[in-house]
């Protein structure tokens, strides 16, 4: 089993929708991130939590939101999804902040 | 602001060859740095990290070179192999290292 999953690893969405993206690890770390690829982007940061009471915004924070239900699982919401966010989304988590350990990804699609 | 940059969006190797992947970066704050290799469909899995009291690291075929003063790096891989084919992104944290900014990576192509 991967020590970080992503649920869903694909999915198409229309504009306006709410949607969640979630991540899961087994590593206990205490940091989790998300991050967003887009071709010619590299990896941006959206959020970030050191732990279930502290949340922090990345540098592309606005249009989404993030919930650290427990210290293995972080989520990510679209409140209202655009187009342009269609994009490939990761999580990944660390221990001291340096290296990170991330998970397959999601291929999310906004129509 | 790009704080890191990859400034070679594709490279092409021979087999047997050496690979050089280059980044840039404008922090001066940034005192970590670290190379993740992606292949289609996975996610970023890290290769080898250097610290900014190090200007040399080596991890068997792979080695990552750190020139402060003029805020760059590499990466060497010596043999390349088909199987290093991937993109590659740099990355780098400072102070503490609460979080990584990448680069916008280099895919790297070896040829037989």
């Amino acid at each position: 089993d991967a020590d970080v999953t992503q649920t869903p690893r694909n999915r198409i969405t229309k504009t306006g929708k709410r949607i969640m993206l979630e991540c899961s690890q087994t590593k206990g770390h205490d940091r989790m991130y998300w991050y967003r690829q887009d071709p010619g982007l590299g990896l941006r940061l959206i959020y970030y939590s050191f732990d279930v009471k502290d949340i922090n915004k990345g540098e592309i924070s606005d249009g989404y939101s993030v919930s650290r239900q427990a210290q293995a699982k972080f989520s990510l919401s679209l409140e209202s999804a655009i187009p342009n966010q269609t994009a490939l989304y990761f999580c990944a988590t660390s221990r001291t902040g340096r290296a990170a350990f991330f998970g397959q990804g999601t291929r999310l699609t906004v129509v | 602001d790009q704080q890191v940059k990859q400034n070679s969006p594709s490279l092409s190797v021979q087999e047997g060859r050496i690979s050089i992947l280059n980044c840039d970066y404008t922090n001066s704050m940034f005192d970590y740095f670290l190379w993740y290799k992606k292949y289609p469909a996975e996610g970023p899995t890290f290769l080898i990290s250097i610290s900014s009291i190090k200007d040399k690291n080596e991890d068997g075929r792979f080695t990552v070179f750190l020139n402060k003063s003029a805020k760059h790096l590499s990466l060497h891989i010596v043999p390349s192999q088909p199987g290093d084919s991937a993109v590659y992104f740099c990355a780098a944290s400072a102070g503490g290292g609460n979080k990584l900014t990448f680069g916008t990576g280099t895919q790297l192509k070896v040829e037989l």
